[in-house]
């Protein structure tokens, strides 16, 4: 079973910040968190991954609370074609375990 | 645009067949695991190679088997196909191993599978 919980779905309007949040509360002490979206019939695709320091890449933001137990996804300006479902998973092995993930759907 | 690449991307079987999918990693990356999506689910671990040899494998029958190559690149093998096997197989990559370090873990774009 994945070891994440995220809300089945989100709406952001176009140009503002989407905040995509996930609850990892039983994550370990060497589990990194990672952030991917898979649009329709597309392989996922890679956003961004931390362990417990707060990262930022050309896509998008990851800030992870100091307990560790939750992160938050940051879009920081959605575009359409931002919409797709973000899957949030913690591993330590590299194996991925996908939960159903969150639909996020921007809208103009 | 992730390194990864799958093929074929699109086939057919029928029901008892078999079929082979291939991948081939990211340069450099060492270590290759399969995936596998049914229509509107998230992807289920199939397994994970590691300098060619099993390193993890999830809740699959032993009918699914894979090999990886010394170029790290891999196939997906499946044997006797049911028709629930119908789905699109993921290979993702990455430079790692048994001891994880948080490296990035890239996918291809999959290869979908028929069966009738």
């Amino acid at each position: 079973d994945a070891k994440t919980t995220q809300p089945p779905s989100m709406d952001c309007a176009e140009g503002r910040a989407a905040n995509l949040p996930c609850n990892h509360s039983t994550i370990s002490g060497n589990e990194y968190v990672y952030w991917y979206r898979q649009i329709h019939s597309q392989g996922p695709q890679y956003i961004i991954h931390g362990l417990k320091n707060n990262e930022t890449n050309e896509m998008a933001s990851l800030i992870i609370t100091e307990d560790r137990k939750s992160s938050t996804l940051i879009l920081p300006h959605a575009t359409l074609r931002d919409t797709a479902v973000y899957y949030c998973i913690v591993t330590n092995t590299g194996k991925l375990i996908f939960g159903q993930g969150t639909t996020l759907q921007v809208k103009p | 645009e992730t390194g990864v690449t799958q093929s074929p991307t699109h086939l057919i079987k029928t029901r008892g067949q078999q079929v082979t999918l291939r991948c081939s990693s990211q340069s450099g990356h060492n270590t290759v695991s399969w995936y596998q999506q049914a229509l509107g689910q998230g992807p289920q671990f199939i397994f994970q190679y590691y300098r060619e040899e099993e390193n993890g494998r999830g809740n699959f029958p032993p009918r699914f088997s894979g090999l990886q190559f010394p170029n790290y690149s891999s196939e997906l093998n499946v044997n006797a196909l049911e028709l629930d096997d119908s789905a699109l197989y993921l290979c993702a990559s990455s430079l790692g191993g048994t001891g994880h370090s948080g490296n990035t873990i890239y996918f291809g774009e999959g290869s979908w599978l028929t069966v009738v």
